[in-house]
């Protein structure tokens, strides 16, 4: 069964800092893998996906992903934070090909400090 | 415009009552999913409709019931609702042609809160 595991709760950094959230997945087959955003009171915004090819994606909002298959990671970074980055993120794995629904890590709460 | 809307944005009902869920978007995805989000924000998928059949019930009580009119709708229907019904419904959506990776468009949510 697919899976993903973000280890921390909660991420805390400062403005300008770079920042990583970090994911980790099990998959049997090829990882689809993809990271999204929770605003409060918001539905989750897409970041990144990783299908094949670069390990490292560029996203929305100047995020990226590296994708390690060494070591089943996944982790989200940003060379330098901005308070408006604060958020809950969540890294998902799809199942197999195709649009298949989404297994999510339990998120990571990121906050930013000014 | 909104890409995915949910109406209500908020329900609050007591124990035992019928609540629907309404989801639409406008984007042309012929793939709709229903995920729940419980009160520490864990994300866990529902319901999964393909041009308006359903193709994943993640063993999900029969009290839900989706129903998708078209591919454009897919609303839920809750029977009897119980305190752990409590939580955020999001709807989400996405294509499929030709079999590629998508990523899912999310719809605001529906807070629902049972007393």
């Amino acid at each position: 069964a697919q899976s993903v595991a973000q280890p921390e709760d909660q991420v805390n950094v400062a403005e300008g800092n770079p920042l990583t959230v970090k994911c980790t997945y099990s998959v049997s087959g090829n990882p689809y893998l993809f990271w999204y955003v929770q605003y409060p009171n918001r539905g989750l915004q897409f970041l990144l996906k990783y299908i094949t090819g670069d390990n490292l994606v560029k996203g929305s909002y100047g995020f990226e992903a590296e994708f390690n298959k060494s070591q089943t990671s996944f982790h989200l970074k940003k060379p330098s934070a901005l308070v408006s980055d604060s958020a809950l993120y969540f890294c998902a794995v799809s199942r197999t090909s195709g649009n298949t629904p989404l297994v999510f890590g339990k998120g990571t709460r990121l906050s930013v400090i000014a | 415009d909104t890409a995915v809307s949910q109406t209500p944005k908020y329900l609050v009902t007591q124990m035992g009552n019928d609540k629907s869920i309404k989801c639409e978007q406008n984007l042309g995805h012929d793939t709709m999913y229903w995920y729940k989000q419980d009160s520490k924000k864990f994300l866990k998928i529902m319901f999964s409709y393909n041009n308006k059949e359903l193709i994943i019930n993640e063993t999900v009580p029969n009290r839900f019931s989706p129903k998708s009119p078209d591919k454009a709708h897919l609303n839920l229907h809750i029977n009897s609702l119980e305190l752990g019904d409590s939580a955020v419904y999001f709807c989400a959506s996405s294509p499929s042609e030709g079999g590629g990776i998508y990523e899912q468009y999310f719809g605001p949510g529906t807070r629902l809160t049972v007393t």
